[in-house]
C-alpha cells in the first residue's frame, strides 16, 4: 500500500462546476499538507498549504484536512478551463522531513 | 525574474552513456532537490542538498550522482548503472526543508529518453 493514494483521473467537468480532488494517507503522523498544481510539461507550483487539521481558503480554492479519516481535499469553485492541470498532493511529518507525494489527479475543465 | 533553470528541456541518449542534467537557481535558496516523475507515480526524491558541498541520498539514489560546488548549481548525472533512466526529471529549491512554510520552487524539468 502506498503512503499517499490519489486517483489519477482524468476527471472531466464542465466550466463553472465545483471540483473536489482528494488524497488519502496511511501515516497518522503527517502534519503538513500541500497541494501543488502542474501544467503539462511544466514543474509543479504550490497552490495551498495546511498545517494539521482544518480548512484554508484562498480565492476559489479551499483545502481541507480531516486527520481522523486521514483524508485531504482540494475544492475548486467556479472552475475555469485554465484550471486544467494535474493536481498533486504532498505531505510531511514535520518541517525537517521530506515530502511524500501522491501520484497526481489530471483535471480537465471543458468550456 | 528569480527562478530555476533546467537544461536541456529534452535529452536523448544511448544506453550505456552517462548524461548530466543542469539545474541553476537565482533565488538564493539554501536547499536544492532532484526528483524523478514517472506516469502514475508520485514524485520520488533522488538527491537533496541543504548546503554547499554537502548532499544526501533520497529514496532512489542508485545509479545517480550529484555535486553542489556552488549555491546556485546542483547538476545531476544519470549513470549507466541506472537501470531505467527514461523519465521526467525535476529540480527544485527551497529556503529550508520542503514543507509549505518553505515551499518548493520547481524548474520546468528535463525529459530524458534513453534508447
Amino acid at each position: 500500500q502506498k503512503e499517499v493514494e490519489q486517483d489519477p483521473g482524468p476527471l472531466s467537468v464542465p466550466e463553472g462546476a465545483i471540483v473536489s480532488l482528494n488524497c488519502t494517507y496511511s501515516n497518522s503522523a503527517f502534519q503538513y499538507f500541500m497541494w501543488y498544481r502542474q501544467y503539462s510539461r511544466k514543474g509543479p507550483e504550490l497552490l495551498m498549504y495546511t498545517y494539521s487539521s482544518g480548512n484554508k481558503e484562498d480565492g476559489r480554492f479551499t483545502a481541507q484536512v480531516d486527520k481522523s479519516s486521514k483524508y485531504i481535499s482540494l475544492f475548486i469553485r467556479d472552475s475555469q478551463p485554465s484550471d486544467s492541470a494535474t493536481y498533486l498532493c504532498a505531505m510531511s511529518l514535520d518541517s525537517n522531513y521530506q515530502l511524500i507525494w501522491g501520484a497526481g489527479t489530471k483535471l480537465i475543465i471543458k468550456p | 525574474d528569480g527562478g530555476i533553470t533546467q537544461s536541456p528541456k529534452y535529452l536523448f541518449r544511448k544506453e550505456g552513456q552517462n548524461v548530466t542534467l543542469s539545474c541553476e537557481q537565482n533565488l538564493n535558496h539554501d536547499a536544492m532537490y532532484w526528483y524523478r516523475q514517472d506516469p502514475g507515480q508520485g514524485l520520488r526524491l533522488i538527491y537533496y542538498s541543504q548546503i554547499v558541498n554537502d548532499f544526501q541520498k533520497g529514496d532512489i539514489a542508485e545509479g545517480y550522482s550529484v555535486s553542489r560546488e556552488k549555491k546556485e548549481s546542483f547538476p545531476l548525472t544519470v549513470t549507466s548503472a541506472q537501470k531505467n533512466p527514461t523519465a521526467f526529471y525535476l529540480c527544485a529549491s527551497s529556503m529550508g526543508a520542503g514543507t509549505g512554510s518553505s515551499p518548493l520552487h520547481f524548474g520546468n524539468g528535463t525529459r530524458l529518453t534513453v534508447t
